[in-house]
């Protein structure tokens, strides 16, 4: 069955950044484009990014352009998130989330249980 | 970007109720539009997709609607397990929008 397994909770300092991970199981890595989700404490859900895992293509939200990178390691079926130049703003949970199909254009069909950034001083 | 309405933004409901929440985007999506549903803690649950296609496991008493700017999500007959909080989603351009978010409860 698919499964989308994410990396533990960060606490990470303003200014700093974090990398964390989703690794993905029970279905054919490359054929399936991988979104980044997150969701403040109290808040709705808040699209962050797309990968395609086939080519590596990737489109930011706006607001996170510059400050986030995601990649793929296709050799682990493994996606990274890393955020840049955090915030106390960026406190939230990050999510991932495959898209149905292969298509920039699809639903958001399986999440990962979430990991929970913390920025504190 | 294309902003997303829920309406209401909370409910009151009871067992066994016909509950109908409304999505409408700020521009024409087609049918691009999905439905999640997320219980406190957890993460979202994807229940429709293509404004009217029920995701695979989900029970047929959720039900969707719509196409271009206006949407609807039926849920038949609440029952205990449906109190949650409910996003709709556009996935028709980026960057991909949700709506606020509509909590039903007791």
């Amino acid at each position: 069955q698919v499964q989308l397994v994410q990396s533990g909770a960060e606490v990470k300092k303003p200014g700093a950044s974090v990398k964390v991970s989703c690794q993905a199981s029970g279905y054919t890595f490359t054929s399936y484009s991988m979104h980044w989700v997150r969701q403040a404490p109290g808040q709705g859900l808040e699209w962050m990014g797309i990968i395609t895992p086939s080519g590596g293509s990737t489109s930011y939200a706006e607001k996170f352009q510059g400050r986030l990178t995601v990649t793929r390691d296709t050799s682990t079926s493994t996606v990274y998130m890393e955020l840049s130049s955090l915030r106390f703003e960026d406190t939230a949970v990050y999510y991932c989330a495959r898209g149905e199909s292969g298509s920039w254009y699809s639903n958001l069909d399986y999440w990962g249980q979430g990991i929970l950034v913390t920025v504190s001083s | 970007d294309i902003q997303m309405t829920q309406s209401p933004s909370s409910l009151s409901a009871s067992v066994g109720d016909r509950v109908t929440i409304t999505c409408r985007a700020s521009l024409g999506i087609s049918n691009y539009l999905a439905w999640f549903q997320q219980k406190p803690g957890k993460a979202p649950k994807s229940l429709i997709y293509g404004a009217s296609s029920l995701q695979s496991g989900v029970p047929s008493k959720f039900s969707g609607s719509g196409s271009g700017t206006d949407f609807t999500l039926t849920i038949s007959s609440l029952q205990p397990e449906d109190f949650a909080t409910y996003y709709c989603q556009q996935y028709n351009s980026y960057p991909f929008t949700f709506g606020p978010g509509t909590k039903v409860d007791v």
